[in-house]
């Protein structure tokens, strides 16, 4: 498989669940990044794994969490989320930060 | 400060008709710019890049930008618009060299009228 892959595409889960989207890469980048698309709203950068290591993380709650074992995967653990988190997520990457990103095709979260 | 300005959050246009969409950006070093594409429930795919090479750049799907540093514009255009672009468009500025973050647009989305 190429480029950049998400699972799962879709995830309907309640307030109270626990629930993990993974991404995988296989362009041998060295960045990794999670974007939140919600309907009417600008692309929203969540977090920048740089070789591994967590560069940026803009204000996100803690509700999210990313980890990022090796260059090639990053997930985002999601817990007691809120329904206003209903969004698209997308992943990307790029070979270090500031060069193209490429995407994933995101997952389409629905919480309950 | 980098940032981007896409004037127009929707476009609509003629089968045929000649596509434009704009950008602007603010950067205060020799930026890097990207439009990108994405269609309904699809991640977002790379249509064209400017770094420092050509000011004209070519992309995918019969899509260019001119890069206008006067201007600090980066606008996308297409000679004729087919019912396949239909989709939202989205500018992207980041400065020259690694290690920076990336800037988009509110993005832009086309509407194709048969």
């Amino acid at each position: 498989e190429t480029g950049v892959t998400q699972t799962p595409r879709h995830l309907v889960m309640g307030m109270t669940n626990k629930k993990s989207l993974k991404c995988e890469q296989h362009l041998g980048h060295n960045a990794m990044y999670w974007y939140k698309q919600s309907a009417k709203k600008p692309l929203e950068l969540m977090f920048v794994y740089n070789f591994k290591e967590q560069t940026e993380n803009n204000s996100v709650p803690s509700r999210f969490s990313p980890e990022c074992p090796n260059s090639s995967h990053l997930f985002l653990h999601l817990h007691t989320l809120q329904p206003e988190d209903s969004a698209l997520y997308l992943c990307a990457s790029s070979q270090v930060s500031g060069e193209t990103q490429y995407f994933g095709p995101g997952t389409r979260l629905l919480v309950l | 400060a980098q940032s981007v300005t896409q004037l127009g959050s929707h476009v609509s246009v003629s089968e045929g008709a000649l596509v434009l969409l704009r950008c602007n950006y603010s950067s205060s070093v020799p930026p890097y710019l990207f439009w990108y594409v994405q269609y309904p429930n699809q991640g977002l795919q790379l249509l064209l890049k400017y770094t420092s090479a050509a000011t004209l750049v070519k992309g995918i799907n019969g899509f260019e930008a001119e890069f206008k540093k006067s201007e600090t514009s980066f606008h996308l255009t297409k000679p004729s618009a087919h019912m396949r672009d239909a989709a939202e468009y989205f500018c992207a500025v980041s400065e020259t060299g690694a290690g920076n973050q990336f800037y988009f647009g509110t993005g832009t989305s086309l509407t194709v009228i048969p």
